[in-house]
């Protein structure tokens, strides 16, 4: 199985701030690398897809960038609604394996 | 709009059973794999089963698999999930998930939530 790493587990920030968060994974996974947004009680929702590729929807401060087994989740300037917990995503394998999370605090 | 209704949850015994159903709208339910993802409480996503479109294909994670049972009705726009022999590591938000496609979770449901517990 394909163990996913993200790094790091939390990070204060604050608004206008650029943050980055890693994600590694145990085996190249080419770039089927996916992030998803958690806020508190709702359901995950898609960021970026195939390492790079923007949700419709999704704001344009929000970028991913990586290949084989480091990837990495940009946000360019944090707004207030950007506070949640994020997580990577490996599509390589069928058994669709997660990070444990990153969560983003003020 | 797409929109994924999960539903089934509730209190179950250890060794107990219970079938979640997800009910889909908005899209052609037909055209798309789906997936069940869980969250225990306080804890990370755990990705749990996918089956694709015409049912030919079904993966479980090493975590439920041989205890859970993935299934989908086309003609009613509905995916399942079959749950046994329950686990207190079990209790978690469950969630359904529209594959996009390859893994690719593009919309969820808003989860519903399975307690194991005597």
């Amino acid at each position: 199985d394909i163990q996913m790493t993200q790094s790091p587990s939390s990070l204060s920030a604050s608004v206008g701030d650029r943050v980055s968060i890693t994600c590694r994974a145990s085996q190249s996974i080419t770039r089927h690398l996916n992030w998803y947004q958690q806020k508190p009680g709702k359901a995950p929702k898609l960021l970026i897809y195939a390492a790079s590729s923007l949700q419709s929807g999704v704001p344009s401060r929000f970028s991913g960038s990586g290949s084989g087994t480091d990837f990495t989740l940009t946000i360019s300037s944090l707004q207030p609604e950007d506070f949640a917990t994020y997580y990577c995503q490996q599509s390589y394998s069928t058994l669709y394996s997660f990070g444990q999370g990153t969560k983003l605090e003020i | 709009e797409v929109q994924l209704v999960e539903s089934g949850g509730g209190l179950v015994k250890p060794g107990g059973s219970v079938r979640l159903s997800c009910a889909a709208s908005g899209f052609t339910f037909s055209d798309y794999g789906m997936n069940w993802v869980r969250q225990a409480p306080g804890m990370g996503l755990e990705w749990v089963s996918f089956i694709s479109t015409s049912s030919l294909h079904i993966y479980y994670a090493d975590s439920v698999e041989g205890r859970f049972t993935v299934s989908r009705d086309n003609a009613k726009n509905s995916l399942y999930l079959q749950m046994n022999s329950l686990r207190a590591d079990d209790t978690a938000v469950y969630y359904c998930a529209r594959d996009f496609p390859s893994g690719i979770h593009d919309f969820w449901g808003q989860g519903t939530l399975v307690t194991v517990s005597s």
